[in-house]
């Protein structure tokens, strides 16, 4: 079965950085690229970021481009987001999620979410 | 990159009510669309990917449709279960696009 549990989130003062894990297991980790997407607290969900499954690849939405970085480590099944120079925009429930089985690009499998919250 | 608009933003139906709600893609996206389902405090729910396809344990009287630019989700006979918020993905490539959501509300 199908496992991702998010963890690592938390308070952060505006300027602040935070490192984000989703532990996997249930499935070859190393076979499919992992996802990061966000809700803000009442809003919708927002793609944030996405690395292939060697990790060789990642992609980034233009909102985080060039403060968060998406990683992976294959050898214990763990994909992680490092947030920096964080504002009271980054404030959501980020999930982890797996790439689907088929040529689209969907989500099969999510985490249950880690909360993020931006405030001084 | 792709925009997705989703409609209405929100819709109150009744039990056994049908209920369809819409997405259009601002470019041809062909196929590749998906929906989700989420309800509050989870997680959102892969329902149907791509377009059409349902996916594995999802009850069939949800149902997709569309090409293209223009993509529907149906849900025939409304159930309690059912009350939530969806969504639909543009999943043709980087960077990924939600539709604002929809949801479904109890008449």
């Amino acid at each position: 079965e199908v496992h991702l549990l998010d963890s690592g989130g938390g308070l952060v003062q505006p300027g602040g950085s935070l490192r984000l894990s989703c532990a996997a297991s249930g499935f070859t980790f190393s076979g499919y690229a992992m996802n990061w997407v966000r809700q803000a607290p009442g809003k919708g969900l927002e793609w944030v970021s996405a690395i292939s499954g060697s990790g060789e690849r990642t992609y980034y939405a233009d909102s985080v481009k060039g403060r968060f970085t998406v990683s992976r480590d294959n050898s214990k099944n763990t994909l992680f987001l490092q947030m920096k120079s964080l504002s009271a925009d980054d404030t959501a429930v980020y999930y982890c999620a797996k790439d689907g089985v088929g040529q689209q690009r969907d989500f099969d499998y999510w985490g249950q979410g880690t909360l993020v919250t931006v405030s001084s | 990159d792709i925009q997705m608009t989703q409609s209405p933003s929100s819709v109150s139906a009744s039990v056994g009510d049908r209920v369809t709600i819409t997405c259009r893609a601002s470019q041809d996206i062909s196929s590749w669309l998906a929906w989700y389902q989420q309800k509050p405090g989870k997680a959102p729910r892969l329902l149907i990917s791509p377009a059409s396809n349902l996916q594995s344990g999802v009850p069939s009287r949800f149902s997709g449709s569309g090409s293209g630019t223009d993509f529907t989700l149906t849900i025939i006979s409304l159930q309690p279960e059912d009350f939530a918020t969806y969504y639909c993905q543009q999943a043709s490539g980087f960077p990924v696009a939600f539709g604002g959501g929809t949801k479904v509300e109890i008449k």
